[in-house]
């Protein structure tokens, strides 16, 4: 299965302040996305990240909160802006579209973020 | 909206216990149904993808089925490192949809010795 990595793998923030995650996939993949899990529940899609455009947010969720970029077709970023303790929370990243498999998703090992 | 529902929310199991976990979804055109494994503190390890009804897949001790409303993963004579959150999602049809995923609660799996 392809390998997804995720930097870091958990922080302790402050209120207020911001975090970036990076996630590096490692052979090129068709469509990046940002999903985000609350503790003691499923995922949510937060956004797909487009390569060289601005990211397509889900409902509830905008860009001056979750930032995204995505420069080239292996590597994406999300920051948690001006965080509050309800951000708390595991950010995932996934891939689809690797390896030839055009319906598979594959997932990081995610970001355990607190924020206090 | 597409909704994707779980059941049991928790089942606990003795190793050798045979049991089967439930999927239940509403989407408007199913493009495909995944089956994902996660452990506390990991990402979701992908099991199948399921496409139209009647498909089965197996591995190893799951064998995962789906019908046109539900999708059920069948745990056979499961050992303690099966203990988990399986989880369910659907992946809608149409061109918009692609690649996004709605997921269920999860059923956390406890297997004892």
């Amino acid at each position: 299965s392809a390998v997804i990595s995720q930097k870091p793998s958990r922080d302790i923030c402050q209120r207020g302040t911001s975090l970036t995650i990076q996630c590096q996939v490692d052979s090129q993949v068709t469509m990046m996305f940002w999903y985000r899990q609350q503790p003691g529940q499923s995922l949510t899609l937060i956004a797909t990240a487009n390569q060289g455009s601005e990211a397509t947010y889900e409902s509830g969720f905008v860009i001056d909160k979750f930032p995204i970029s995505r420069p080239n077709l292996t590597f994406s970023t999300l920051t948690v802006s001006n965080m509050s303790p309800e951000d708390s929370s595991i950010y995932l990243c996934s891939g689809i579209g690797l390896a030839g498999r055009t319906d598979t998703q594959y997932f990081g090992p995610g970001t355990r973020l607190t924020v206090l | 909206e597409d909704q994707v529902t779980q059941s049991p929310e928790a089942l606990r199991l003795q190793e050798g216990e045979s049991s089967s976990l439930n999927c239940s979804y509403t989407v408007s055109g199913l493009r495909g149904l995944f089956w994902y494994r996660q452990d506390p503190g990991k990402g979701p390890e992908f099991l199948f993808t399921l496409y139209s009804a009647g498909e089965e897949k197996e591995k190893e001790r799951l064998k995962a089925t789906l019908t046109k409303k539900e999708s059920f993963l069948h745990i056979t004579a499961p050992k303690p490192e099966d203990s988990a959150t399986y989880l369910c999602a659907v992946h809608r049809a149409g061109g918009t949809s692609y690649g996004k995923l709605t997921f269920g609660q999860g059923t956390i799996l406890t297997v004892h010795p």
